[in-house]
């Protein structure tokens, strides 16, 4: 079974730029995370989708972040425009509602640069 | 507010040697915790995956016990070897939204 799928898995950018993330979760799972790594710590969750909708989004900068799941599959986060502070891993993760108390599973993460 | 917290931020131990990560959260009211591994440059790899209804978890090496009363969790890994260095990392659900709030992790190396 394909795991969480990302790309791209590097990107350097300049600040003021727009930048794009993608993310194909796991097959049949229906809830998808959008999770921000800074260097030496944990991840910090941006968005959370079940199905088509994104249910939590209260930690996601909206001025300059953006993100959907059309057809309640694949998703994209955007960021237009890029500043210095947005470097950082950017990490996709999917899980089952309704299964193994909704483990989380992360695909390879995205590392931004922006210089 | 969900915290989580891991001890110590990094470990360095010799190949063979058992040893246990420590996770703390001070929200005893959670759904279950979740430990992950995270080798540089990737992403995190599930490891285990403990209900709250459960005491402990077993993968191999690897037993991840919960206590929720005194908010701790404990990952202990059996016969290190060098291929275990990585960071190691646990997760907490805060209440029902399954958000899961992270500690910053624990850095493992195993020396030949």
């Amino acid at each position: 079974e394909a795991g969480v799928v990302q790309s791209p898995r590097y990107k350097i950018i300049e600040k003021k730029q727009p930048v794009a993330f993608w993310c194909n979760p796991i097959s049949g799972h229906n809830t998808l995370y959008w999770y921000l790594q800074n260097l030496g710590q944990g991840p910090e969750l941006l968005i959370r989708y079940e199905n088509e909708e994104a249910v939590d989004d209260s930690q996601l900068p909206k001025d300059r972040f953006s993100a959907e799941r059309l057809k309640g599959v694949d998703s994209t986060l955007k960021i237009q425009p890029a500043e210095l502070g947005d470097s950082a891993v950017y990490l996709c993760a999917s899980s089952l509602e309704g299964h193994g108390g909704y483990e989380q599973f992360f695909g390879p993460g995205t590392r931004l640069t922006v210089l | 507010k969900q915290e989580v917290t891991q001890i110590p931020a990094a470990l360095s131990v010799p190949e063979g040697e058992n040893l246990v990560l420590n996770c703390s959260f001070t929200d005893s009211a959670i759904y279950n915790l979740q430990w992950f591994r995270q080798d540089p440059g990737k992403g995190l790899t599930s490891l285990l995956l403990i209900q709250s209804s459960q005491r402990e978890q077993t993968s191999g090496r690897l037993n991840a016990s919960l206590d929720k009363s005194s908010g701790r969790s404990t990952l202990y890994i059996a016969a290190s070897q060098p291929g275990d260095s990585a960071t190691y990392l646990c997760a907490a659900p805060m209440d029902s939204s399954y958000k899961l709030i992270f500690g910053s992790g624990t850095r493992l190396l195993v020396r030949p």
